[in-house]
């Protein structure tokens, strides 16, 4: 069974420092994985995906993700947060093991405070 | 705006009544997913419909059913509610149902509270 795991909580990061949070996934197939963003009391929003390719993937609002095959992860990046990034974030993967269902598997979030 | 749309924002109700979640695709797509937020369990899959059909199922209860009509809007049916449904019900969509690194775009949820 596919899984993502999520090991920070929160992160808290002062305005203008780069930011990362972690991911690691489990798969059995290859990983197709994803990063979902949701303000409060808002729905989730694509952030970026990696399929195959190059192992830096570029989203929006500037967000970057650097898939690492050998160590399973998958952690978002970016050069320089802002305050309005403050948001949660949820990585996500769907494996292609052909078990014939398409739904994506969640880490539990982490919540990233931007510092002004 | 995700062109997902789902209706009602908010729901209060009580203990073993039933409720109706509704949710509209982007134009376009014919898959529709169902989503259960809650604080304990994260995000979970319920259900997957493709083009009116049931096509995977996830951790849903047998108290919640499912369906998508012919114009692929997709209805989520939630009957004899327990205080532990409370949850947000996000709906997503995407264009097929085969492609594997394809977007989900989710929905600005159902906020369900259960009394």
């Amino acid at each position: 069974a596919q899984s993502v795991a999520q090991p920070e909580d929160q992160v808290n990061v002062a305005e203008g420092n780069p930011l990362t949070v972690k991911c690691t996934y489990s798969v059995s197939g290859n990983p197709y994985l994803f990063w979902y963003v949701q303000y409060p009391n808002r729905g989730l929003q694509f952030l970026l995906k990696y399929i195959t390719g190059d192992n830096l993937v570029k989203g929006s609002y500037g967000f970057e993700a650097e898939f690492n095959k050998s160590q399973t992860s998958f952690h978002l990046k970016k050069p320089s947060a802002l305050v309005s990034d403050s948001a949660l974030y949820f990585c996500a993967v769907r494996d292609d093991s052909g078990a014939g269902s398409y739904q994506l598997t969640f880490g539990k979030g982490t919540k990233l405070s931007v510092i002004p | 705006d995700s062109g997902v749309t789902q209706t009602p924002k908010h729901l209060i109700t009580a203990t073993g009544q039933r409720v109706t979640l509704r949710c509209s695709p982007r134009s376009g797509d014919l898959s529709v997913y169902w989503y259960q937020q809650s604080l304990d369990q994260g995000l979970q899959f319920l259900i997957q419909y493709y083009n009116g059909e049931e096509r995977a199922k996830g951790n849903i209860l047998e108290r919640f059913s499912a369906q998508q009509f012919p114009d692929l809007h997709s209805e989520l049916n939630l009957s004899s509610l327990e205080l532990g449904d409370s949850a947000l019900y996000f709906c997503a969509s995407s264009v097929v149902a085969t492609g594997v690194g394809e977007t989900q775009y989710f929905g600005p949820g159902t906020r369900l509270l259960v009394l």
